[in-house]
């Protein structure tokens, strides 16, 4: 599997705050980019999929991808604690296999 | 979106025992899915591909003859923990491929809890 990076959490932040949550991929041929959230003891839900450079928003979620740099980034505005989880970034590969990263966990402070 | 389940949700075995798991896909037909582990506090792993009506393809390191995955239904896939033993407690996650409206996205069964005693 290719590799998939995040920043390094935990991530903390108020509610209403923004959360940026950052992911880096090795395999500079990906094409397919997904954000998952996670809650504990709970299996991943999709949040978000972007497949070309430049922003997607969808509700409080914004995906930014720059494939020049192997980039990935999703922003979560106007932060809830329901939004506290773990976030996964994942990279698909032509197989439809995907490469996970280790996950931020974010925490979001009434 | 689309819906997969798992069953069992959790289960407790002896070590030795073998675990059968099933993964459904509710409403759509799946051509391929795909068993992933997760240990505490670490991301997923992907185990294997599991491909309807052929044999499945595991990923480096995990072992076939211990994981047996059948495949034998576009809405089916299971997994068998054989000789199950602690060091295999982990929570197991499916997944399934849909393909719609253009796109392809995998969507996650809520999971199996595996303790081995």
């Amino acid at each position: 599997q290719k590799e998939v990076e995040q920043n390094s959490g935990p991530l903390s932040v108020p509610e209403g705050a923004i959360a940026s949550l950052n992911c880096t991929y090795s395999d500079r041929g990906s094409q397919s980019f997904f954000w998952y959230r996670q809650y504990s003891g709970k299996s991943p839900e999709l949040i978000m999929s972007i497949y070309s450079n430049g922003d997607k928003e969808d509700g409080r979620f914004t995906a930014q991808l720059n494939k020049a740099s192997q980039y990935v980034s999703l922003l979560i505005r106007d932060s809830q604690p329901s939004d506290s989880a773990t976030y996964l970034c994942a990279v698909r590969s032509n197989d439809y296999k995907l490469s996970f990263g280790a996950g931020t966990t974010v925490t979001v402070r009434a | 979106g689309a819906v997969v389940s798992q069953h069992p949700s959790w289960v407790i075995c002896k070590s030795g025992t073998s675990v059968k798991i099933e993964c459904r896909s509710l409403d759509f037909q799946a051509t391929t899915m795909f068993w992933y582990r997760q240990f505490p506090k670490q991301s997923l792993m992907l185990m294997a591909t599991s491909n309807e009506g052929s044999k499945a393809t595991y990923e480096q390191g995990v072992e076939k003859d211990k994981f047996l995955i059948n495949h034998a239904s576009l809405t089916l896939s299971t997994l068998t923990v054989t000789s199950a033993h602690p060091e295999d407690s982990s929570f197991y996650i499916c997944s399934a491929r849909a393909e719609r409206g253009g796109t392809d996205t995998q969507y996650f069964g809520p999971g199996t809890r595996l303790t081995v005693l």
